[in-house]
C-alpha cells in the first residue's frame, strides 16, 4: 500500500512569490491534515481538509490556504510569501476524520526555502 | 485546555542503556495518546497508541509507554537503546470528545552515543 506520498520534495523561492504544495493519502483516507514544522519549533496545526471542506484551520493568516479535490488529495497554497515560511510542510491523512483509534499517517514532507 | 508537554528538548543516553522521554498531558475527557519518531528530513513515523485498556503499551522498535492517569503522562521507554534510536521524538494527545484536534508536543532530540 502506498503511503502518504508529498511533492515536491525540496522547493526554493523568492519573497513575495507563490508557492504550491501537494499531497496525495494513502488510499481509502477522506481526511488530510497540514502541518508546518519550522526550525526549532513543533508541529503547528495548519488546515484540515475532509470529504473536500475546510474542517478546521490554525493560527494562521489568510495567504496560506489549501483545497482537497475529489480524490482527496489536496494542495497548500502559501502566497506573498515571506522569509519565516521557510519551513517543512508535512500532510497527513486519517480515514474519516479521527474517529476512534484511528492514527495520522504522515509524509515525509516538503521543504520550502524562502529567499 | 488541551495541550502536551514534553519537559526536554534533548535526552542523551548510551548505547544499551534504558531510555526514557517524558511527556505530559492536560485534555478533556479520556485521553488518545500517541507518540511519533522524526529522523532527519523526514515526516512523523507513529510508533505507537494508548486508547485503552493496559496502561503499558508496546510498540515498533521494541519502544513501549506507560499511561499514568493520577500523574497525566505517557512516558516512552526502551530498555536498551541503539544509536539507531536517535531522532527527534514527538508525544501526541487529541480528546475523547474533541476527537478530531491533534496537539503535538515540542518534541524531544534522543542522542544515543555509541
Amino acid at each position: 500500500e502506498a503511503g502518504v506520498t508529498q511533492s515536491p520534495t525540496h522547493l526554493i523561492k523568492t519573497r513575495g512569490q507563490q508557492a504550491t504544495l501537494r499531497c496525495s493519502p494513502i488510499s481509502g483516507h477522506t481526511s488530510v491534515y497540514w502541518y508546518q514544522q519550522a526550525l526549532g519549533l513543533g508541529l503547528q496545526f495548519l488546515l484540515w481538509y475532509d470529504e473536500g471542506e475546510e474542517r478546521n484551520r490554525g493560527n494562521f493568516p489568510p495567504r496560506f490556504s489549501g483545497r482537497q479535490f475529489p480524490n482527496y488529495s489536496s494542495e497548500l497554497n502559501v502566497n506573498a510569501l515571506e522569509l519565516e515560511d521557510s519551513a517543512l510542510y508535512l500532510c497527513a491523512s486519517s480515514p474519516d476524520g479521527l474517529r476512534g483509534a484511528n492514527v495520522l499517517t504522515f509524509g515525509a514532507g516538503s521543504r520550502l526555502t524562502v529567499l | 485546555a488541551q495541550s502536551v508537554a514534553q519537559p526536554e528538548d534533548q535526552v542523551n543516553v548510551a548505547e544499551g542503556n534504558p531510555l526514557t522521554v517524558k511527556c505530559t498531558y492536560s485534555v478533556s475527557g479520556n485521553p488518545y495518546l500517541f507518540w511519533y519518531v522524526q529522523y532527519p528530513n523526514r515526516g512523523l513515523q507513529f510508533l505507537l497508541k494508548y486508547i485503552t485498556g493496559d496502561n503499558l503499551v508496546k510498540g515498533s522498535y521494541g519502544f513501549e509507554a506507560e499511561f499514568n492517569k493520577s500523574q497525566t503522562s505517557f512516558h516512552l521507554k526502551k530498555p536498551s537503546a541503539l544509536v539507531s534510536d536517535s531522532a527527534l521524538y514527538f508525544c501526541a494527545v487529541r480528546g475523547e470528545y474533541n476527537f478530531n484536534k491533534f496537539y503535538f508536543g515540542s518534541g524531544t532530540k534522543l542522542n544515543v552515543k555509541p
